[in-house]
């Protein structure tokens, strides 16, 4: 897989549920950064960890990072319809610059 | 907020005309980006760049297209001429420090017509 794969590509759940999103990289990482994407828009920064973190918390969001498995997981808890969007990991690579390596994303539907 | 703005939401042009990408970054940040995602695909890194130059590129910005920063506020992209595969939503990016939070404009949309 190339670097920041999310799992699942697509996920489909009720409103009031929790939606977990994982990601993979290959790397060696400074950090790693989720974006959400609503259809035709722009990318909005959720939350950085840090490749020195564990865990990062933001309202319902929850990240976690495994570097030992090079993996980090996106929980949103109580999810509501307006939660519907595509969700993106990007990894800043420790020997690539000040770049971010974007996934190919998870689309997210919410249903009311 | 402050928050990076991009010019025009939305650009039609004819095949092999040159487009000029406007991007205002925040203020105070030192890092600028250009990325782009072709319909249904990832977000791809364009070009990085940092003290008035490029500081990383990919292999899609190639000579067709350019970088400047022409006044201490705008950062443009230019793309000389034009080809189909360039239609894509253009994404500009900017941070203050470096391993800091990269944030993204609303994009624009390119076709090529």
């Amino acid at each position: 897989s190339q670097q920041g794969e999310e799992d699942p590509q697509a996920l489909s759940i009720q409103e009031g549920e929790n939606a977990t999103m994982n990601c993979s990289y290959k790397t060696s990482i400074n950090n790693l950064q989720w974006y959400r994407q609503n259809s035709g828009r722009g990318l909005v920064h959720l939350i950085l960890i840090r490749s020195n973190e564990r865990e990062k918390h933001s309202g319902r969001l929850r990240v976690t990072l495994d570097t030992s498995k090079k993996s980090s997981s996106l929980l949103i808890t109580a999810s509501r319809a307006a939660d519907t969007a595509s969700y993106f990991c990007a990894t800043e690579d420790h020997n690539a610059g000040n770049m971010l390596t974007f996934g190919g994303g998870t689309r997210l539907m919410v249903k009311p | 907020e402050p928050e990076v703005t991009q010019t025009p939401s939305h650009q039609v042009t004819q095949m092999g005309q040159e487009v000029i990408l406007r991007c205002v970054p925040i203020s105070n940040h030192l890092y600028f980006y250009w990325y782009r995602q072709i319909l249904g695909q990832k977000v791809e890194f364009l070009v990085s760049f940092y003290n008035n130059e490029i500081s990383e590129k990919s292999e899609i910005f190639d000579d067709q297209f350019s970088v400047e920063r022409p006044d201490g506020s705008n950062f443009t992209l230019k793309i000389r001429s034009t080809k189909l595969e360039d239609s894509a939503m253009y994404f500009c990016a900017s941070r203050q420090d470096s391993g800091n939070t990269i944030y993204f404009g609303e994009g624009s949309w390119l076709t090529v017509v």
